[in-house]
């Protein structure tokens, strides 16, 4: 079964506006860790922003901030203020358990475009 | 500050042939280790991982396999690789006291 849902392939902002890139994971742990990750086209996998299940505060890191709704299962990404730069791909991971070995589980991924 | 390192950057290889990719992290001490595959516009898949020297833990059945002579390095390798090989590669390493982890610059493998 999928953990971690990322419903979006490919998503289109215009430069300086804000866009929400949707995931949605499935866990039966109480104690998890939600992450999200930029993947330019060079490959590199670039840390963005974490949330623990018991973080009681969405997340905030500059422009980027998660919106956290754990009733629903979901961990959205929200970049203000798009720059050509934030042009990559977008990956939604999920840590089970409160530590330990810290398996991430990915998502498929979201595709972002910025437009001028 | 800490670095993770990788190589080779891309690699080009028959099917049938060995192969070692290698990976270390300076600036840290017994960090877990992790190898990732990346099937071309796909998620990551996590292949191994490791929580210190000779530790090795295996995720996925496969003709892969891994190793960690020392703590800051960890190898990936086949004995004979698969055209189903192909992809991108991904070493990572995260400190027992943080959450996320942090990848290195990636390994492209194609099999001919």
């Amino acid at each position: 079964a999928q953990k971690i849902t990322q419903t979006q392939p490919g998503m289109f902002v215009q430069e300086k506006e804000a866009v929400t890139l949707d995931c949605t994971y499935d866990t039966s742990d109480q104690s998890y860790g939600l992450f999200w990750y930029k993947q330019p086209s060079s490959g590199e996998m670039i840390f963005l922003i974490y949330q623990g299940s018991y973080d009681e505060q969405n997340a905030t890191e500059g422009r980027y901030s998660l919106n956290f709704q754990k009733a629903r299962k979901s961990a959205n990404l929200v970049i203000s203020a798009s720059q050509l730069g934030d042009s990559a791909m977008y990956f939604c991971a999920m840590r089970e358990g409160p530590g330990g070995y810290n398996k991430l589980i990915f998502g498929a991924g979201t595709r972002l475009a910025v437009h001028p | 500050s800490q670095t993770i390192h990788q190589w080779p950057a891309t690699l080009v290889q028959p099917v049938g042939s060995p192969l070692s990719l290698e990976c270390t992290v300076e600036g840290t001490s017994n960090p877990n280790l992790y190898w990732y595959r990346q099937a071309a516009g796909r998620g990551l898949q996590l292949l191994f991982y490791s929580v210190g020297i000779g530790q090795i833990s295996s995720e996925v059945p496969q003709n892969l396999s891994a190793s960690r002579p020392q703590d800051r390095q960890f190898i990936l390798s086949s004995k004979k690789l698969l055209l189903s090989d192909s992809g991108f590669y991904l070493c990572a390493w995260r400190t027992s006291g943080s959450g996320e982890q942090f990848f290195g610059p990636g390994t492209r493998l194609t099999v001919l």
